[in-house]
């Protein structure tokens, strides 16, 4: 049984960019949730995919946008980027779209210069 | 709106010795889950202890239990018997029990010495 993938580890990007993050769900779930940490603070919910159908938003602006594909992995796309973005993104996969049973992935760094 | 407070950014434990790290949340439901998670170096978070709200026998897996109460909306966790792999951030988290996100709080480093 695989765990939660995400690619890449690492990227920098320049203020105003786009960037794509990835993220393939363990084998079996069917939801995917992303989280920003910012350096030094606790996850923020960014949002949530249930069968390729976003399932809840956090407090973010309308760059924050996703998807989540037929074979339930899912991409994070933040357009014009800003300085603050620079974070940690964590994405999450589970059996439906409850709380527990959240397996983690080790995260993308992104850094806006 | 959920908050969720851990007033110890940083705390400390001697190899084999007993730490108790703590939260306090505020919410309005009356169901809800409680968690704890840890995070190492590897930037993995990984789920230490559940609680549901409903239950009022204290959870415990292994070396980790909680101390649950709901009136003081309080969930502090314990861990005995600290190992040099449990040195990580430990985050607090919330999450309502129809609903599916969760509320981190800020995290306490733990550093366990030798």
């Amino acid at each position: 049984e695989t765990g939660v993938t995400q690619s890449p580890t690492h990227l920098i990007k320049t203020r105003g960019q786009q960037v794509t993050l990835r993220c393939s769900s363990q084998s079996g779930h069917n939801t995917v949730s992303w989280y920003q940490q910012a350096l030094g603070q606790g996850p923020q919910f960014i949002f949530q995919y249930y069968r390729e159908e976003e399932n809840g938003r956090g407090n973010f602006p309308p760059r924050f946008s996703g998807l989540q594909f037929p074979n339930y992995s899912s991409e994070l796309n933040v357009n014009a980027l800003e300085l603050d973005d620079s974070a940690l993104y964590l994405c999450a996969s589970s059996l439906h779209a409850v709380p527990y049973g959240y397996t983690f992935g080790s995260g993308t760094r992104l850094t806006v210069v | 709106a959920q908050t969720v407070t851990q007033s110890q950014p940083e705390m400390s434990v001697q190899e084999a010795e007993t730490v108790t790290l703590s939260c306090t949340y505020d919410t309005s439901e009356s169901d809800y889950y409680l968690f704890w998670y840890k995070q190492p170096p590897s930037r993995q978070m990984i789920l230490v202890i559940r609680q549901e709200a409903y239950k009022q026998q204290n959870a415990t897996e292994n070396r980790f239990s909680v101390n649950f109460q709901k009136a003081a909306k309080s969930f502090s966790l314990k861990i005995s018997d600290s190992q040099l792999g449990d040195a990580a951030m430990y985050f607090c988290a919330f999450s309502t029990f129809s609903g599916s996100r969760l509320t981190f709080g800020e995290g306490t480093q733990l550093t366990v010495n030798p």
